[in-house]
């Protein structure tokens, strides 16, 4: 596709459970960003890739939170045994190079732990 | 750290009038770039407009110009002849030169066209 996609768009887990979501960015595109965007509020940074090389994941809320993007293209952010604050909409954004180019942003996937 | 801070949660504007949105943001740092982002109600965000702090001219997009004031860390998005695909929510961005191209988020604003 033209865009970035993520997947699944919408998730609902019990506390406890672990999930897994993805990010396909533009094909081409060497930088890849993950965003946390609680409801009401802006999205803040969670951690970004050049390629398959993890360069900063300062912003991971917990060890809970995982990243990795292994072959330099789709991502993956996986949480485990979430928890209640963990609810949020999880933004990916990718861009052509680690420069100030611009951020293409996917739809996100709205996580709703119960 | 770097904040970012809208102080309008909420605008409305009538069709084909002007509106302007605020963004102020503190930092320590010299040299830096802010972004207005746009986000429907699909959620998937889009550049705006974008400015460089080097810049003393204001940058301008057809309808979307901004007003930035470096001294006072003031970077005020203004849409002239507001239509009714501008209806979104409206987010200033803050981004450090050379470091990593993360973004710092307001809390965004959101603006509602009156038909």
């Amino acid at each position: 596709g033209a865009g970035v996609s993520q997947s699944p768009r919408y998730k609902v887990a019990k506390r406890g459970q672990d999930v897994a979501l993805r990010c396909d960015p533009i094909s081409g595109h060497v930088s890849l960003f993950w965003y946390q965007q609680a409801l009401g509020q802006g999205p803040e940074f969670l951690t970004y890739f050049q390629n398959e090389a993890q360069l900063d994941k300062s912003g991971l809320p917990s060890d809970r939170f995982f990243a990795e993007r292994p072959e330099g293209s789709v991502s993956t952010l996986k949480i485990q045994r979430t928890q209640q604050e963990d609810s949020a909409v999880y933004l990916c954004a990718s861009s052509l190079r680690l420069s100030v180019d611009e951020q293409f942003f996917g739809p996100g996937t709205r996580l709703t732990v119960l | 750290a770097q904040t970012v801070t809208q102080s309008q949660p909420e605008m409305s504007v009538q069709e084909a009038e002007t509106v302007t949105l605020s963004c102020t943001y503190d930092t320590s740092e010299s040299n830096y770039y802010l972004f207005w982002y746009k986000q429907p109600p699909s959620r998937q965000m889009i550049l705006v407009i974008r400015q460089e702090a080097y810049k003393q001219q204001n940058a301008t997009e057809n309808r979307f110009s901004v007003n930035f004031q470096k001294a006072a860390k003031s970077f005020s998005l203004k849409i002239s002849d507001s239509q009714l695909g501008d209806t979104a929510m409206y987010f200033c961005a803050f981004m450090k030169h050379n470091t990593g191209n993360q973004f710092y988020f307001g809390t965004g604003t959101s603006l509602t066209v009156i038909p």
